[in-house]
């Protein structure tokens, strides 16, 4: 089966600039977290979705945006591109949340000019 | 709110030694912790998951274990081998039912090099 897919690879934007990421889950799991890892730390926590419904955010500004689509693929949004958001964005998929394990996919590498 | 501290941050071995990573927590109400490994440029593999009713958990060369009473958490990998090169993330998921929607609380990781 195949694991969390995430597009594109690699991006390079310029500040001000807006960003689509997306992702798809593994077959059966219903809910997509998003993560932000800056160069040298760990992930933190952006979004959590589960049957399309935002179910957790954490402190991120609101130029950060997602959605579920039904077929409980992901898009991250990010307005006003900033230097600072260069970093690599993670997508997780679990069951469902809480007590399950999440299975990341090999993120995104976003670069700010 | 819940910070992981994960000691050392960087750790070089010769191959076949047994190691232990260390991971620390703040709060003790935490649902579960699981450990990942991550290769450069890669995305998070999942290595072991605890859950909080659970003390250890155990696959292949790999154990981890968990105590809640001390906020810690050790994964201890037996025989190393230059396979093993890696950094090693320790996250947790707060609350005491597990369906709150904060994510996972990561620590910075520990970056393991296996000599050969």
């Amino acid at each position: 089966d195949a694991g969390v897919t995430q597009s594109p690879t690699h991006l390079i934007k310029t500040r001000g600039q807006h960003v689509t990421l997306r992702c798809s889950p593994i077959s059966g799991h219903k809910s997509v977290s998003w993560y932000q890892q800056v160069l040298g730390q760990g992930p933190q926590f952006i979004f959590q979705y589960y049957e399309k419904e935002e179910r957790g955010r954490g402190n991120f500004p609101d130029r950060f945006s997602a959605r579920q689509f039904p077929n409980y693929s992901s898009e991250l949004n990010v307005n006003a591109l900033l230097l600072g958001d260069s970093a690599l964005y993670l997508c997780a998929s679990s069951l469902r949340p809480g007590g399950q394990p999440q299975h990341f996919g090999d993120g995104t590498r976003l670069s700010i000019l | 709110k819940q910070e992981v501290t994960q000691i050392p941050a960087a750790l070089s071995v010769p191959e076949g030694e047994n190691l232990v990573l260390n991971c620390s927590f703040t709060d003790s109400a935490i649902y579960n912790l699981q450990w990942f490994r991550q290769d450069p440029g890669k995305g998070l593999t999942s290595l072991l998951l605890i859950q909080s009713s659970q003390r250890e958990q155990t696959s292949g060369r790999l154990n981890a274990s968990l105590d809640k009473s001390s906020g810690r958490s050790t994964l201890y990998i037996a025989a190393s081998q230059p396979g093993d090169s890696a950094t090693y993330l320790c996250a947790g998921k707060e609350g005491y039912s597990g369906g709150g929607a904060d994510g996972l609380t990561f620590g910075k990781g520990t970056h393991l090099i296996i000599q050969p």
